[in-house]
């Protein structure tokens, strides 16, 4: 089955700690995309990638990080930097010609 | 950069009857204008699409509506039934930030009651 995979699903760390959240498409699609969702806030875009080893910032880059060094992968890590990281995170992915976005299931960080 | 408006944030509907949800939009170079329907605890789906070209495009009881001159867009959702349930979220490309980049608007969560 074609998909997008995040995990973990759920996902408890204390402040100050960093974490990775995983994003694994096998779509064969080449771009990628990070959004954070809160509560009556919509999606936030947080990092985007087009292509393999280059990335853009979103509207909410400040305290995460990417990196895109497979075509398949675009993990997000949230730095101690982010100051209000719980939040629920979705890794979507769009074939490069446009149309429809593609969406994981989400991995929820609660940060205690 | 592109902004996106959602009204109203919450609707809630008798079964059988219309849902309607608007949505606004800033940047007069945006061509494409995608709507998502998100249930309780699971990934948001697209559910209708349409493009600067069209001022409409219907599926079965979906409908959207493109107003160019006025930059607003709207889901029509007909004889509305409880699996309608759910948030729906409309959204923007602006065209400046190339085809990668799509601004959501808020979300509005619609409650069909039996």
């Amino acid at each position: 089955d074609g998909g997008i995979t995040q995990s973990p699903k759920y996902l408890f760390r204390k402040e100050g700690q960093n974490v990775t959240l995983s994003c694994e498409q096998n779509l064969n699609h080449d771009a990628m995309y990070w959004y954070r969702q809160d509560p009556g806030q919509g999606l936030r875009l947080i990092y985007y990638s087009q292509i393999v080893n280059d990335f853009q910032k979103g509207d909410i880059a400040e305290g995460y990080s990417v990196s895109r060094e497979k075509k398949e992968s675009f993990p997000l890590t949230v730095t101690s930097a982010q100051k209000n990281p719980t939040a629920f995170y979705l890794c979507a992915s769009r074939p490069i010609i446009g149309g429809e976005l593609f969406f994981g299931e989400g991995s929820r960080l609660t940060v205690l | 950069g592109e902004n996106v408006e959602q009204h109203p944030s919450t609707l809630s509907v008798q079964e059988g009857d219309s849902a309607v949800i608007k949505c606004t939009y800033s940047d007069s170079a945006s061509n494409y204008f995608p709507w998502y329907k998100q249930e309780l605890g699971k990934r948001p789906q697209l559910i209708i699409d349409i493009r600067s070209n069209v001022g409409e495009k219907k599926d079965q009881r979906i409908a959207v509506t493109l107003n160019k001159t006025a930059k607003h867009f709207s889901l029509h959702i007909t004889e509305t039934q409880p699996e309608d349930s759910a948030v729906y979220f409309c959204a923007a490309s602006g065209a400046t930030d190339s085809w990668g980049k799509l601004q959501f608007g808020a979300g509005t969560q619609v409650v069909v009651t039996p």
